[in-house]
């Protein structure tokens, strides 16, 4: 039930682009992306729907594959302050509350 | 403040204690959920609330853990005799919710609180 991300851990070099992957095996209604710092609250970044959109926050997008059940996130020409755990978490459809089920995490290390 | 706001930032209690943890979400935030965080793990789902209806409480590990949100503002989340395996990093999010977000609830962002980290010794 837990979404699948992929890789577990990156280390990028400062204006290197990077793809996290997330993949779920039960039907997704949305894909959340939370970014976390070590000892801090998880960060949203942006929510994709249904129906492949793509979504950006500044240098960094997402898309959503709904035959997949497949979420990417890109962050393209990365800073240091991207630095920290990408999560998604999962929406499905047989719960209208809201709550999300989260994958593992990735790690992203970004070096001057 | 405008975030979510949560009490104590640490808490560390001796096995078989209580533990009272606290969460003040944004104002006007209908919804409002627990997530239990296990070192270098994703948030799981412990229960959430629409005001002051707990709606779903599917993710509570044991009859050990209660939370309320008597009038659908502050909430609390507690936990009796607690056991080692409880500790863990307590994350409360708020988010629109309800019929006020104007959307579905799954498409609305949760807006997170920085934790109770819980040492049980």
């Amino acid at each position: 039930q837990q979404p699948v991300q992929s890789p577990q851990a990156v280390i990028l070099r400062e204006g290197e682009d990077a793809v996290i992957n997330c993949s779920s095996s039960k039907a997704l209604y949305s894909v959340h992306w939370y970014r976390q710092k070590h000892g801090e609250a998880p960060v949203f970044l942006m929510i994709l729907l249904k129906g492949g959109e793509q979504k950006g926050h500044e240098k960094i997008s997402a898309s959503f594959n709904e035959k997949k059940q497949q979420s990417s996130l890109y962050l393209t020409a990365s800073q240091l302050s991207y630095s920290g755990t990408y999560f998604c978490g999962t929406a499905t459809g047989s719960s209208n509350t809201g709550k999300l089920i989260f994958g593992q995490g990735t790690t992203l290390q970004v070096k001057p | 403040g405008a975030g979510v706001s949560q009490s104590p930032r640490y808490k560390v209690a001796k096995r078989g204690q209580d533990v009272a943890l606290r969460c003040d979400p944004i104002s006007g935030h209908v919804s409002l959920f627990w997530y239990q965080q296990a070192l270098g793990q994703g948030p799981e789902f412990l229960t959430y609330f629409q005001n002051e209806a707990q709606l779903d409480k599917s993710g509570l590990p044991s009859d050990r853990f209660f939370a309320e949100r008597p009038e659908g503002s502050v909430s609390t989340l507690k936990i009796q005799r607690t056991q080692q395996e409880d500790s863990a990093v307590y994350l409360c999010a708020s988010s629109l919710g309800g019929l006020q977000g104007g959307t579905d609830r799954r498409n609305q962002p949760q807006h997170f609180g920085d934790g109770t980290r819980l040492s049980i010794l």
